[in-house]
């Protein structure tokens, strides 16, 4: 079975600097991988997808970006954090396409930004 | 418009009934429609996906779907105290990595 794991579970950084966030997925290969961010209240929001090793689209201009060395590896990065960068950070992945390609998620990252 | 919208509960129902939790999407392009639970604190789980019109049952779920009137509902039947938790509703385009947009959700509580 597939298994996501992410890194760390919790987060408290000052603003200005910088974060690296790491997701991995077990028992698949040549998934689909997204990062979304749940702000206090708010939807998710997507904010990076990656169909590939080193293919990356970005959904949302913002100081994050996000790389993909390995396959089943996807990082979220920035190199100076705001305040507006706190949030829950959910990596998910899926696998193929059409209307039955199907998301699962991470267990998420809360980061505090202060 | 936003592009999915929930109302933001909190739904209350009471121990065995039926909770019917609602969603209305503005792209007539939407392809697939997923209901996601999340409880506080945790990541979204999937509960079901529905992509053509009716109704999809699983177990005490049933997803149904109106593509004319772009509208897609979950019903929990026998709810239960576990099922409080916040209900997301999400839909995908057609094409390449299946981008998901979310409603902000619906807070279900099931009272004793």
């Amino acid at each position: 079975s597939q298994t996501i794991h992410q890194w760390p579970a919790t987060l408290v950084q000052p603003v200005g600097s910088p974060l690296s966030l790491e997701c991995t997925v077990e028992g698949t290969s040549n998934p689909n991988l997204y990062w979304y961010r749940q702000a206090a209240g708010r939807g998710l929001q997507l904010l990076f997808y990656s169909v590939g090793i080193g293919q990356i689209s970005s959904e949302v201009p913002q100081n994050l970006s996000a790389s993909r060395p390995q396959d089943r590896q996807f990082i979220l990065s920035s190199k100076k954090l705001l305040l507006s960068d706190s949030g829950f950070y959910l990596c998910a992945w899926s696998k193929g396409t059409g209307p039955k390609e199907t998301q699962y998620f991470g267990p998420g990252t809360r980061l505090l930004v202060l | 418009q936003k592009e999915v919208e929930q109302n933001s509960g909190p739904l209350s129902v009471p121990e065995g009934a039926i909770a019917s939790l609602n969603c209305t999407y503005s792209d007539r392009g939407s392809q697939s429609f997923f209901w996601y639970r999340q409880y506080s604190g945790k990541s979204p789980e999937l509960i079901m996906f529905i992509y053509s019109n009716g109704d999809k049952e699983d177990g005490r779920f049933t997803a149904q779907l109106n593509k004319a009137s772009q509208y897609v509902s979950l019903l929990i039947r026998d709810s239960q105290p576990s099922d409080s938790a916040t209900y997301l509703c999400a839909v995908s385009k057609a094409g390449t990595a299946s981008k998901l947009t979310f409603g902000t959700g619906t807070r279900l509580q099931v009272t004793l």
